[in-house]
């Protein structure tokens, strides 16, 4: 099973750079999120949905965009790099709208993001 | 709001030993609380999660933790330890009543295991 499925697992771009990160889940997840994680600051929740045509902001949208035109996938935009975005990348799926029903998250294996 | 506290960013125990980590939130209603495991390089995967009824609960890999109302605890435990055990470990919370929001499941800053031959 493939469950959540992130690409690229690494990339490296210069300051001002766009581009994206790919998340698909085959799991018919209604409910998909992207995290960042930084060394001890935890997850933080940047974008997340709960269906297709649906997207909103969690903690640290700043300078991401999201879109969800499929119940599948869940693309993550830079619109223009900077070193803070360095990071690893989690893109999470759920199985039910409200998330606090469930609570379990499956999680793709990460993307690790370098700013220069 | 809710936060969830993990005492100790960093725990050491030898090889055979319990291992506990300790895991504080803050909460306005009864919350649903959960630990996920984070292996090197890997995604986060649930290791156990309490929702409702007995408030000792069992996980994979012979973990378990208990809810402490009293307490505004969610303590994580093994009684010997294993080296494959070294790894992240992320204590969460979320408010029932959230209906998905943003702030429906928020994570401590996480704990790692370092596991002593």
């Amino acid at each position: 099973n493939a469950g959540v499925t992130q690409t690229p697992k690494f990339q490296v771009l210069k300051t001002g750079q766009s581009m994206t990160l790919q998340c698909a889940q085959d799991m018919n997840h209604e409910y998909m999120s992207w995290y960042r994680q930084d060394p001890g600051m935890g997850l933080r929740l940047i974008h997340y949905s709960v269906g297709a045509g649906i997207t909103d902001q969690g903690e640290v949208p700043n300078g991401y965009n999201v879109s969800r035109s499929t119940t599948e996938d869940f693309p993550l935009r830079l619109l223009s790099a900077a070193p803070s975005q360095t990071s690893v990348y989690f893109c999470a799926s759920s199985y039910s709208v409200n998330r606090a029903n469930t609570g379990e998250l499956f999680f793709g294996e990460g993307s690790r993001l370098t700013v220069l | 709001a809710q936060s969830v506290t993990q005492l100790g960013s960093h725990v050491s125990v030898s090889e055979g030993a319990l291992v506990l980590l300790r895991c504080n939130y803050s909460s306005s209603v009864p919350p649903y609380l959960f630990w996920y495991v984070q292996y090197p390089n890997q995604g986060l995967q649930l290791l156990l999660k309490y929702t409702t009824g007995a408030t000792l609960v069992k996980g994979i890999n012979g973990f378990e933790a208990e809810f402490k109302k009293s307490e505004t605890s969610f303590h994580l435990t093994k009684p010997s330890a294993h080296m494959s055990d070294a790894a992240e470990y992320f204590c969460a919370v979320s408010d029932p009543g959230s209906g998905g929001g943003a702030d429906g499941l928020t994570f401590g800053k996480g704990t790692h295991l370092i596991i002593q031959p």
